[in-house]
């Protein structure tokens, strides 16, 4: 069972470099989210998407966009990079449901140098 | 619009011992609660979850949490904690209320840190 899986799992960029961090699900999840982890912050909501042909902004959208490609697919780009997004960025996926909780990847660790 | 605290960032604890984590959320409507860990360079998984019913809910590992409405708590108890516990606990809460059946988004908290010495 795979479950969320995020690629890469690791990344180094330059500050103005774009990158695309791709999230895929097999659960057949409806609402899907990104979120970054910061030390000392918890995690914090970017964009999620409640359902396929939806997003929407969280907590802290700038310097992010986002594409529901399908019901499987959530991707989070970064069109220029900044050394304040250096964090480590989890996607998770969830169902419509009152019982049952949402599910997380494992995680990219990006670094913008 | 509901937001939670940890008030402790880092909680050192000489194993089997017993461990509380404290978690206070702010709410205007009954929502659903959540404590996940997240072991070292891995993933969050979920512990435990209070949607209603008891007060007093079970998780995996060991760990359970009480709801306590008028204090607006949902502490994280362990009787005997061992080193494996070593990790960053969350609470959660969702965005919206239990008798709302939509998407909804998780509130976390900042997290705190179990530290379990020998």
């Amino acid at each position: 069972n795979a479950g969320v899986t995020q690629t890469p799992k690791f990344q180094v960029l330059k500050t103005g470099q774009s990158m695309t961090l791709q999230c895929a699900q097999d659960m057949n999840h409806n609402s899907m989210y990104w979120y970054r982890q910061d030390p000392g912050m918890g995690l914090r909501l970017i964009y999620y998407s409640a359902s396929e042909g939806t997003t929407d902004k969280g907590e802290v959208p700038n310097g992010y966009n986002v594409s529901r490609l399908n019901k499987r697919e959530f991707s989070l780009r970064l069109e220029s990079a900044a050394p304040s997004q250096t964090s480590v960025y989890f996607c998770a996926s969830s169902p419509v449901s009152r019982d049952t909780e949402a599910f997380f990847g494992q995680g990219t660790r990006l670094t913008v140098v | 619009a509901q937001s939670v605290t940890q008030l402790d960032s880092q909680v050192p604890v000489f194993e089997e011992a017993p461990v509380e984590l404290r978690c206070n959320y702010s709410s205007s409507v009954s929502v659903y609660l959540f404590w996940y860990v997240q072991y070292p360079n891995q993933g969050l998984q979920l512990l435990l979850k209070y949607l209603s019913g008891s007060t007093l809910v079970k998780g995996i590992n060991g760990f359970e949490a009480e709801f306590n409405k008028s204090q607006t708590s949902f502490h994280l108890r362990k009787p005997s904690v061992h080193i494996s516990d070593t990790a960053e606990y969350f609470c959660a809460v969702s965005d919206r209320p239990v008798w709302m059946d939509s998407s909804y988004k998780l509130i976390f908290g900042s997290g705190t840190r179990l530290l379990v010495r020998p």
